[in-house]
């Protein structure tokens, strides 16, 4: 048990579906984040949120939505995504994203399959 | 652009051996950390290193902070098959990862 929790661990999807990844967690963390992890690349931070506020975007495509309703939850909406996405989305929290020195703490992820 | 080059990329070594990887940047990092991220899971933050020069130890893993805080080793002593996984350094600043040194101990 992380304290981060992602679901599902799994997805296979069309490149016309539409499907939601969802993140929670309750660390008492103010600040979430979503990274992709793809072979022979670093972890790349998509999306940092504080306070259920967006605070970096970096320069995602659109397919990608983000939306945090409150400080434990995180999802990420997807549609009309390439095979090229296929990765691991991982969901990250810390206690606020100028403390990164504390750590992050992240959920298991999605292995996301784009066909 | 801040960048953290880690070395080597793969290792794989017999159980019983000592190992060292590397992270490496042309950048000053307030901190540095390093994380094991077994397959199917997300990495695990195993230490965070601030003070240049500093050494911390986590049973058999040793974690040095350069002097100049532009760099940081992991050592391994005895490595066991459990310390299997890719190891990531991570700086806190602007929150970027290296790409990884994946260690694979042998029994």
């Amino acid at each position: 048990e992380t304290g981060v929790t992602q679901t599902p661990r799994h997805l296979v999807m069309g490149m016309t579906n539409k499907k939601s990844l969802k993140c929670e967690q309750h660390l008492g963390h103010n600040a979430m984040y979503w990274y992709k992890q793809s072979a022979k690349k670093p972890l790349e931070l998509m999306f940092v949120y504080s306070l259920e506020e967006r605070v970096e975007n970096n320069s995602v495509p659109s397919r990608f939505s983000p939306e945090c309703p409150n400080s434990s939850h995180l999802f990420l909406h997807l549609h009309t995504l390439q095979p090229e996405d296929s990765a691991l989305y991982l969901c990250a929290s810390s206690h606020s994203p100028g403390q990164g020195a504390v750590g992050y703490t992240f959920g298991s992820g999605t292995r996301l399959t784009v066909v | 652009t801040q960048l953290l080059e880690q070395s080597p990329q793969f290792l794989s070594i017999q159980e019983g051996e000592n190992l060292t990887v590397y992270c490496n940047s042309s950048s000053v990092f307030s901190s540095l950390q390093w994380y094991r991220q077994e397959p199917g899971e997300g990495p695990v933050l195993l230490v965070t290193v601030v003070t240049g020069g500093e050494v911390k130890k986590l049973k058999r893993l040793t974690f040095q902070f350069g002097d100049a805080r532009k760099d940081s080793s992991l050592h391994i002593t005895a490595a066991q098959p459990g310390d299997t996984g890719l190891y990531l350094c991570a700086g806190a600043d602007k929150i970027i990862f290296g790409k990884g040194t994946r260690l694979h101990i042998l029994p």
